[in-house]
């Protein structure tokens, strides 16, 4: 299994760009999550699906759109791109669903780190 | 307020010390916590999960504290692999985890 995968690695943007992050996983996860990770900031919640056709907004969704068209892959779009994107991002799957599991570990991709100047 | 708090470091110790990293969280109705581990520029990784009775695995002892709302993680004889950001991972309920911003260890020879 890859896993979770993620492409690009490294963008440089111009304010104003559009661009989407691909995130996908191999292992049948319904549970996918976009993070955005900024110095002393921890990781920051984007967007989320429960499943093919089902997504969320997370605590920090301005400026993204998400879909879930299959249960693999979940692409996230910067419709116009800021300087305050610059950041890291990072893809998660998990095994659950449910908010109440006891144990829902994330699998992380390698992340996309993104500047746009 | 956040709602998972950490210090954030840096640890410096040497070889072969015990270290304790703390974490406090907010919401009371939270239900289920964890320790994932970073390295430098890399993506985290579950270290493992926290039970309320507390749980050990290898030389990692993790322990959770839910009258005064903190989660404890315990490092025996470190080894300079160590070295890394540990993350206090929180499940408030809601369909996400809440990140704390980390506390780094660096393991000195």
């Amino acid at each position: 299994n890859a896993g979770v995968t993620q492409t690009p690695k490294f963008q440089v943007l111009k304010t104003g760009q559009s661009m989407t992050l691909q995130c996908a996983q191999d292992m049948n996860h319904e549970y996918m999550s976009w993070y955005r990770q900024d110095p002393g900031m921890g990781l920051r919640l984007i967007h989320y699906s429960v499943g093919a056709g089902i997504t969320d907004q997370g605590e920090v969704p301005n400026g993204y759109n998400v879909s879930r068209s299959t249960t693999e892959d979940f692409p996230l779009r910067l419709l116009s791109a800021a300087p305050s994107q610059t950041s890291v991002y990072f893809c998660a799957s998990s095994y659950s669903r449910t908010s109440g599991s006891s144990y829902n570990e994330q699998f992380f991709g390698p992340g996309t780190r993104l500047t746009v100047l | 307020r956040k709602e998972v708090e950490q210090d954030p470091g840096p640890f410096n110790v040497p070889e072969g010390a015990t270290v304790a990293f703390n974490c406090t969280y907010s919401n009371s109705a939270s239900q289920s916590f964890f320790w994932y581990r970073q390295d430098c520029r890399k993506e985290p990784k579950l270290l493992m999960s926290v039970y309320s009775s507390g749980n050990e695995d290898g030389r990692f002892t993790a322990q959770l504290n839910r009258a005064s709302q903190y989660i404890s993680l315990l490092i025996r004889d470190s080894k300079l692999s160590d070295s890394a950001t540990y993350l206090c991972v929180v499940n408030t309920g809601r369909r996400a985890l809440t990140f704390g911003s980390g506390t780094r260890l660096q393991v000195q020879p």
